[in-house]
């Protein structure tokens, strides 16, 4: 089992629709990271966050440190929010970050 | 626009070769990571330098090096190179050590070893 588990893999919505992508880890971390990797390969980090909730724009990210669990919620979900989406959790005195497998998400207009 | 560089974009070469790849971090951040996604690993944390010192390391082989210079440009060098060394190579920079701040990814550098 990975230490970092993204659901859905793969997720395709209308545009409009509201969006929920789920990551679980299972060991103690300090943060946990929201990244989106567009088709071209580049990647953004979108949230770091180590309590509660954060929001930028139309994203959502919440996480719940006891049940050791994040989600990142698109509103008003568009066709350029197409993008793998990738929750990486850095761990309690590390450095380093362990990431998803990430979700590919496809909005159709 | 990230602000960080990462030369070359595309590199293609033979097994058993060796090649450097280059990152120049934002300006201000001290840390660089390096980062590995191939299609079977996805993303793997490699190494971090911070200030020039190793901080970090992660899933690196011995056959992969990496180094940071005195103006904070990192290279990563990757030797008797094989077919499965095949992947997107990323580094991201932050203001601190620890992993306390956001990090700011490259553009990649995309290695084909055929």
């Amino acid at each position: 089992k990975n230490e970092v588990e993204q659901s859905p893999q793969n997720l395709t919505a209308q545009e409009g629709e509201f969006i929920t992508i789920n990551c679980s880890y299972s060991v103690g971390i300090s943060a946990l990271h929201w990244l989106q990797q567009h088709p071209g390969g580049g990647i953004v980090s979108l949230f770091m966050l180590s309590s509660g909730k954060k929001k930028h724009g139309r994203l959502i990210a919440t996480i719940n440190i006891q049940e050791k669990h994040s989600s990142l919620h698109i509103t008003a979900s568009h066709p350029r929010d197409s993008a793998v989406y990738i929750c990486a959790a850095r761990h309690q005195g590390a450095q380093k970050l362990v990431f998803g497998q990430g979700t590919r998400l496809t909005i159709n207009p | 626009d990230s602000g960080v560089t990462q030369t070359p974009k595309h590199l293609i070469t033979a097994t058993g070769q060796r090649v450097t790849l280059r990152c120049s971090p934002r300006s201000g951040d001290l840390s660089v990571y390096w980062y590995q996604q191939s299609l079977d690993q996805g993303l793997q944390f490699l190494i971090q330098y911070y200030n020039g010192e190793e901080r970090a390391k992660g899933n690196i082989l011995e056959r992969f090096s990496a180094q940071q210079f005195p103006d904070l440009h990192s290279e990563l060098n990757l030797s008797s190179l094989e077919l499965g060394d095949s992947a997107l190579y990323f580094c991201a920079s932050s203001v601190r050590w620890d992993g306390g701040s956001e990090q700011y990814f490259g553009p990649g550098t995309r290695l084909t070893v055929t």
